[in-house]
């Protein structure tokens, strides 16, 4: 049962378009969501967070939304650059009680593609 | 950089073999993880340490052996594998507090059991 869902395998988008991720998680008891950028023959890196006391969380032009009562939450990327093309993993865990595990459940990652 | 480095990069192995993965975290963290990451599939969370104490264990497969020295290094220890665990493996660090924290994770070891 993946609780953590990706559905679209790959984005393609125009340099300067914004760039629309969508992930949608199923277990309720998630109060955390990251989302990771990987390129190849590298690891995960760390992009952007959001808590779930929170509906948006902006850093420069990387913005996340959470829609709690949908379980589902996106990542806007504008204005694209061809560098942003890469894998992106969104990734939830469970931090109530204020106890993090550091038990992070992944999607299974959406190709984007930024063409020039 | 990511401060988070594993070794080596690519291995090969036969089923028979004995083998470790090594991964060493140089950012001061106090919990270390390995996941597996294969083909088309989302990345699975294999072991959790946090301070040095395996706190996470999922249900993976005895011939995976973790083990974690200090709060730096963190090695997984392979032995009779079988090809379906030819994959990717990914270690990652935290710095663990009473609420969020974020991992930062090492480039990984493709892995191939023959």
């Amino acid at each position: 049962d993946q609780q953590v869902k990706q559905n679209s395998p790959s984005l393609s988008v125009q340099e300067g378009r914004i760039s629309i991720l969508n992930c949608d998680y199923t277990n309720s008891m998630f109060d955390y969501f990251l989302w990771y950028k990987k390129y190849p023959a590298e690891g995960p890196t760390f992009l952007i967070s959001i808590s779930s006391i929170k509906d948006k969380n902006e850093d420069g032009r990387f913005t996340v939304f959470l829609n709690k009562s949908a379980k589902h939450l996106s990542l806007h990327i504008v204005p694209s650059q061809p560098g942003d093309s890469a894998v992106y993993f969104c990734a939830a865990s469970i931090n109530a009680g204020g106890t993090s595990y550091g038990k992070l459940t992944f999607g299974q990652g959406t190709i984007l593609t930024v063409h020039p | 950089e990511t401060g988070v480095t594993q070794t080596p990069r690519h291995l090969v192995m036969g089923m028979t073999n004995k083998k470790s993965l090594k991964c060493e975290q140089h950012l001061g963290h106090n919990a270390m993880y390995w996941y597996k990451q294969s083909a088309k599939k989302p990345l699975e969370l294999m072991f959790v340490y946090s301070l040095e104490e395996r706190v996470e264990n999922n249900s993976v497969p005895s011939r995976f052996s973790p083990e974690c020295p200090n709060s730096s290094h963190l090695f997984l220890h392979l032995h009779t594998l079988q090809p379906e665990d030819s994959a990717l493996y990914l270690c990652a660090s935290s710095q663990r507090t009473s609420y969020l924290d974020e991992q930062y994770f090492g480039p990984g070891t493709r892995l191939t059991v023959t």
